[in-house]
Order: structure tokens, then C-alpha cells, then sequence
């Protein structure tokens, strides 16, 4: 149980295009998902927090206009990088988290995204 | 959210017990311990979670001390699949963010 997975799992784009990250949970609901953005040798850096039905909340420093984020079911979030730079190369990883007590989250296997 | 420390790299013999120390001295009431993994190129995994008690699954176990300020991450029988970089995250249960740290670099050796 509680399997997230994303889709697609490497992406290369050229720089201005838009590029669609997907995020699903595949045998528990969640209505709070999670981006996060990793580059190489350094940890995970949450983006920000999706709530189902709602409007993201971001984390400080993190662009909402470029990094946008939809949660229009309760298995589904998305990520859209808008605009896309060679400084967005990034490792895009999200999450979905445990409706349980302890609240865990349960993380996607991630997105490679190359943009020349 | 509480910060917490951890060593930036540790080895373990395969076969051996792996304990990964873990300080969180200022976590408050409502914070629970979180621990996860990281293999290279992958996902974050999920290893244990707990608030004030011991917990075991069949991956692991977690030791809390009573004043909470510290755990302890144990694998019982490392194998070389352990390695990996370990992360101790304190979050709270209301929000549910977790801020990653820089973890610790397991490896396991034959």
C-alpha cells in the first residue's frame, strides 16, 4: 500500500517551453500533496503544499507564477514549470501524505527535468 | 519546525546493526520524529514515524529518550541495499511539512 507515482519520470524540454509534472497516489486518497525540488549532491527542498479543491500554498522564495500547481482530485496534483530555463533543471519529487495519525508522506519516485 | 542533527556519514559492517543518532532537542508536544531514506536517483522512502514511544516495523526500529531531544534510527541486519542517505525529520502533525535536512550517508560495507 500507499504508492505515489509520477509521470513522467524524465522530461527533457527547450528553454521557454512549459513543461506538466503529474503526481498520483495509486491506493490512498490525500488531500495534501507535497513538491519538492532537488538538485544534484543537496537535499530536497520543499516548493510547496497542494491541498485538494484549494489553492497551493508556497514556500517562501518559490515563484507560484512559474511553479504551477493543481490538485483537482483527491489522487492527482500537478506541477507545471511555465517558461522553462536551464536553471529549472531540477529533480522534481512529490509526495502525498497519510490521512492516518501520524501523518507520513509517502513519496513519488521523482521527475528528472532537463531544459536546454 | 525543529531542526535536527544528524552525522553527516557513518559505516556499518553488513549483517551488523546500523544505530543512526538523531538530535532534535527543541521539538515541541505535538512533533513527531519522522525517518527516511534516500537511495540515489530515487524517491524518498518511508522508514518509521513516532511521537514519545518506541515503534518497530519490519524495517526498522526507533528508540525516543524520555525528554524527546534525541532518537536513535536502528536497522537490525544491515545489508548492502541499506546503503543509503538517511534523513531524521521533526514536523508537526498540522501542517504535515517536513523540512529535510542534509541527512546521514549510510554505507554499508561487505
Amino acid at each position: 500500500g500507499a504508492v505515489v507515482s509520477q509521470h513522467p519520470s524524465w522530461v527533457i524540454c527547450k528553454s521557454g517551453t512549459s513543461v506538466k509534472i503529474e503526481c498520483r497516489s495509486l491506493d490512498f486518497q490525500a488531500t495534501t500533496m507535497f513538491w519538492y525540488r532537488q538538485f544534484p549532491k543537496q537535499s530536497l527542498m520543499l516548493m510547496a503544499t497542494s491541498n485538494e479543491g484549494s489553492k497551493a500554498t508556497y514556500e517562501q522564495g518559490v515563484e507560484k507564477d512559474k511553479f504551477l500547481i493543481n490538485h483537482a482530485s483527491l489522487t492527482l496534483s500537478t506541477l507545471t514549470v511555465t517558461s522553462a530555463h536551464p536553471e529549472d533543471s531540477s529533480f522534481y519529487i512529490c509526495s502525498a501524505k497519510s490521512e492516518g495519525g501520524g501523518n507520513e508522506q509517502y513519496f513519488g519516485p521523482g521527475t528528472r527535468l532537463t531544459v536546454t | 519546525d525543529a531542526k535536527t542533527t544528524q552525522p553527516p556519514s557513518m559505516d556499518c559492517a553488513e549483517g551488523r546493526a546500523a544505530n543512526l543518532p538523531c538530535n532534535h532537542s527543541t521539538i515541541s508536544g505535538n512533533e513527531y520524529v519522522y525517518w527516511y531514506r534516500q537511495i540515489h536517483s530515487q524517491g524518498p522512502q518511508y522508514i518509521i514515524h513516532g511521537l514519545k514511544n518506541n515503534e518497530t516495523n519490519e524495517m526498522a526500529s526507533l528508540i525516543i529518550t524520555e525528554d524527546r531531544k534525541s532518537s536513535t534510527l536502528i536497522l537490525p541486519h544491515a545489508t548492502l541495499r541499506d546503503t543509503a542517505v538517511y534523513y531524521c525529520i521533526v514536523g508537526s502533525s498540522n501542517t504535515g511539512k517536513l523540512i529535510f535536512g542534509q541527512g546521514t550517508t549510510l554505507q554499508v560495507k561487505p
